[in-house]
This record gives structure tokens, sequence and C-alpha cells, in this order.
């Protein structure tokens, strides 16, 4: 089974500073990897994704994230923060669907819990 | 932009009631898919439809549980008895395809169940 973990539970980082939210991954083939936000009261909104090609992924609202095989990381990333950035921030990996009727789905990580301080 | 739509946004049932949940899909997206996200955790399937059949429907509790989407666009997830462990956020997504494109999420059904 393909897994997804963001090892922090939150992150706080105060405004202008460079953010980094962390996620590693496990997959048995070709790892295909998402990030998306989720504000309070709302529907998770997509920022990027990994499928293949440059490992620095850019995404919306200036955040980027490096794939790393190496070390099974896809790890999202801003140089500045700002106080409108805090919110909930998931991983996601695209595995096969358990029907194994050729669906595809995602597995989300927990979540990270990202405040920016003014 | 489109989004997709859902109702209501907010529901309170009491145990071994039913309830039911709406969502319609952005336009033209004929992959549409149910979360159930409990609090402090990431979204997890539930349902899983291309256009008006049942791609993948694994993680749904089936004796409680139906979800359908009879025209291939908008879609219902009912729960018949609610139980007190059905309290969590509903989500509904669609995508253009089903492989790597990415989903659009609806902003959710907030269930209660007392």
């Amino acid at each position: 089974a393909q897994s997804v973990a963001q090892p922090e539970d939150q992150v706080n980082v105060a405004e202008g500073n460079p953010l980094t939210v962390k996620c590693t991954y496990s997959v048995s083939g070709n790892p295909y990897l998402f990030w998306y936000v989720q504000y309070p009261n709302r529907g998770l909104q997509f920022l990027l994704k990994y499928i293949t090609g440059d490992n620095l992924v850019k995404g919306s609202y200036g955040f980027e994230a490096e794939f790393n095989k190496s070390q099974t990381s896809f790890h999202l990333k801003k140089p500045s923060a700002l106080v409108s950035d805090s919110a909930l921030y998931f991983c996601a990996v695209r595995d096969m669907g358990g029907s194994g009727a050729g669906s595809y789905q995602l597995t989300f990580g927990k979540g990270t819990k990202l405040s920016v301080i003014p | 932009e489109a989004e997709v739509a859902q109702s209501p946004r907010y529901k309170i049932t009491e145990k071994s009631q039913a309830v039911a949940f709406w969502c319609d899909p952005i336009s033209g997206h004929a992959t549409l898919y149910w979360y159930r996200q409990i609090l402090g955790q990431g979204p997890e399937l539930l349902v899983q439809f291309q256009d008006e059949s049942v791609v993948d429907d694994s993680q749904l509790p089936k004796d409680r549980f139906s979800a359908e989407r009879l025209k291939g666009v908008d879609s219902t997830l009912k729960i018949q008895p609610a139980e007190l462990g059905d309290s969590a956020m509903y989500l509904c997504a669609s995508s253009f395809g089903q492989n790597v494109d990415e989903q659009y999420f609806g902003p959710g059904t907030r269930l209660t169940v007392t």
C-alpha cells in the first residue's frame, strides 16, 4: 500500500520568512504527488502536482515543491510567507484504488497546520 | 471560476435518522469523488464515479451508506441510519479525468450526529 506522512502537526513561521512544510511518501511504482490547502470551513484547493520532469514544481500563490527521489520527499516551500498563507496543508499520493478496477485514488496525509505570525 | 457545489453546508441529525448530501460537480468533469474527513485527519475516499458508474466503493460502509449519480452529473450520498461515529465533514470533488488530473473540491457538508 502506498502512503504519505506529514511529520509535523504544526509549523509556525514569521511573516516574510521562508516556509517549509514537510512530506515523505512510500510507493511501489512511480510517485505522483500533490499538495492541497484547506482554509477554515472550506474544501481543499489544489496547489501543485509532480508527475514527471523537473524536480522543482511551481504552483499557485507563489508555492513550490521539491521532489527528492532518494529521500522520498516532496516538501512544500515558499520564499516569503504571508499571514494569509495560514491554513491546513495536505500532501497526497496517487495510488491504485481498492477495487482494482483501474481507478486512481488520492491518499492524503493527516495535514500540517501552518501559522504565519505577523 | 467554476466550482463544485454542495448542500447543505451543515447538518445536525439524531442517530438512527436518515441524512442525504448533494453534490454538483464542475461542468464537464466526468469523475466525481465523495470523501469523509474526520477532524484532525486527511480526507478518505468513500466512493468514486466515472460518469454514472461506480469505479471504486471499497471504502464505503455499504450497510448504511449509499451513493448514486444517475445521469452522470450531480450525485447524492445517503446515510441510513446515521451513527454517532458518522460525525465528520463530507467532501465532494470532481476531476476531468481519473488519472493524474487534479481534483477540485466543494466546500463540504459538516455532519453532526447527536
